[in-house]
């Protein structure tokens, strides 16, 4: 069992929509929870930082984090086709120096 | 700031030849790392750095060397290169701290060996 899981997608929405991105993870020790964007052919960039169980709003971006049931979500509300790109979860201990990755979701927003 | 930079962006290698990827950070951070991302596998830790002169192995090192002389710069060695290390290469820095380890790429590296 991979100790992050990660529906790979792709996820097709219609411009407005609301999306739920979701991370599934097995190791208790995650104390910090992180959102990467990438899009096609660059690199990772962070979107959202969570630490501990509960929301956190940047705008359009909701992160929720569940860690009784070991379970992290990515809102966007009112997607736009700027939005299109890989999603990924990424976590850490806090105690060592290592992010674990989920794969990564893609998104197409469409007009 | 440049944040994290990649030379080259693209580069095609035969079997064999071997390769260095250049990696430079100017955020002052100690931590740096080199991860391989295949396409639906994620990204995957090959080597880390937690300050000069301290390197260690992570998930998929074997084929790979690293070393930290700087705090700023952090190339990546292929010694050997085979088919199975065509892969996008990315490098990050953070710094680590009590706010926990946001991490920042680079623009990554595409190689394909033939």
């Amino acid at each position: 069992q991979k100790e992050v899981e990660q529906d790979p997608g792709p996820l097709s929405v219609p411009e407005g929509a609301i999306v739920s991105l979701n991370c599934t993870y097995s190791n208790s020790a995650f104390q910090y929870f992180m959102w990467y964007r990438q899009y096609s052919r660059k690199g990772p960039e962070l979107l959202m930082y969570t630490y501990s169980s509960g929301n956190k709003e940047d705008g359009r971006f909701t992160a929720q984090v569940d860690k009784s049931s070991k379970y992290i979500s990515l809102f966007i509300r009112d997607s736009q086709p700027s939005d299109s790109a890989t999603y990924l979860c990424a976590m850490y201990t806090g105690t060592a120096s290592k992010l674990t990755f989920g794969t990564g979701t893609r998104l197409q927003v469409t007009l | 700031n440049a944040g994290v930079t990649q030379t080259p962006k693209f580069r095609i290698l035969k079997i064999g030849q071997s390769m260095t990827l250049q990696c430079a950070q100017d955020m002052n951070h100690n931590y740096m790392y080199w991860y391989r991302q295949d396409p639906g596998m994620g990204l995957k830790l090959i080597y880390y750095s937690v300050g000069a002169g301290i390197t260690d192995k992570g998930e998929v090192p074997n084929g790979y060397n690293v070393s930290r002389s700087t705090t700023e710069d952090f190339p990546l060695r292929l010694e050997l290169a085979a088919p199975s290390q065509t892969s996008v290469y990315f490098c990050a820095s953070s710094y680590l701290g009590t706010l926990g380890n946001e991490q920042f790429f680079g623009p990554g590296t595409r190689l394909t060996v033939l």
